[in-house]
């Protein structure tokens, strides 16, 4: 039982560039939530899904994608990387209130 | 917009001290409360949650104090060890109904405890 899993764990961006930040859970849960990490900032819900088939903007969803592949799968997208999106991404899943965390994606964006 | 804001940004204890962090919300819908831990490197994982029916929830050294009336709710956690040290973070959600919560997170609070 591996809970939720984050790929890749750390990534390098050219302002510019793509790429899909990956994250997955086994504990059979409805609900998916990215949310992004700056210091002084706490953690800024990008994202989420409530159900399968179902997503819906956060507070800051500017710059990026989501799609729901499945009820394990929650992939989040940035089509053309920014500098401003420099942080730790984290994924997270829940069947009721508590939140379970994936251990996070550190992006650098040059 | 800043819904929930915590305090303070940093604190130093001694071990054997209390460590008390505080939040204050604004959005009178909220009715989930909890507080998470985060070692550095690591995703947050729930430490301890109160619903506003309660004034105060207690497991272990770490205990709620909820305020409904002033919209504030703290974390204190007692005989302060070494391994406390981490970021906290208080967070609320309004279900509205549904089964789950989104939450909005406070600023975070590192807490260093020193030996």
């Amino acid at each position: 039982n591996a809970g939720v899993t984050q790929t890749p764990k750390f990534q390098v961006l050219k302002t510019g560039q793509s790429m899909t930040l990956q994250c997955a859970q086994d504990m059979n849960h409805n609900s998916m939530y990215w949310y992004r990490q700056d210091p002084g900032m706490g953690l800024r819900l990008i994202y989420y899904s409530a159900s399968e088939g179902t997503t819906d903007k956060g507070e800051v969803p500017n710059g990026y994608n989501v799609s729901r592949l499945n009820k394990r799968e929650f992939s989040l997208r940035l089509e053309s990387a920014a500098p401003s999106q420099t942080s730790v991404y984290f994924c997270a899943s829940s069947e009721f209130y508590e939140q379970y965390f994936g251990p996070g994606t550190r992006l650098t964006v040059t | 917009q800043q819904q929930v804001k915590q305090s303070p940004q940093s604190l130093i204890v001694q071990k054997g001290g209390i460590s008390i962090i505080n939040c204050a919300y604004e959005n009178t819908a909220f009715d989930y409360f909890p507080w998470y831990q985060q070692f550095p490197g690591k995703g947050p994982a729930l430490l301890i949650a109160i619903r506003p029916d309660v004034s105060e929830k207690k497991e272990g050294r770490f205990t709620i104090s909820f305020n409904k009336s002033a919209k504030q709710f703290s974390l204190h956690i007692m005989d302060s060890q070494p391994g406390d040290s981490a970021t906290y973070f208080c967070a609320a959600a309004n279900a509205g109904g549904t089964s789950y919560g989104k939450l909005t997170f406070g600023q975070g609070t590192i807490l260093t405890v020193h030996p």
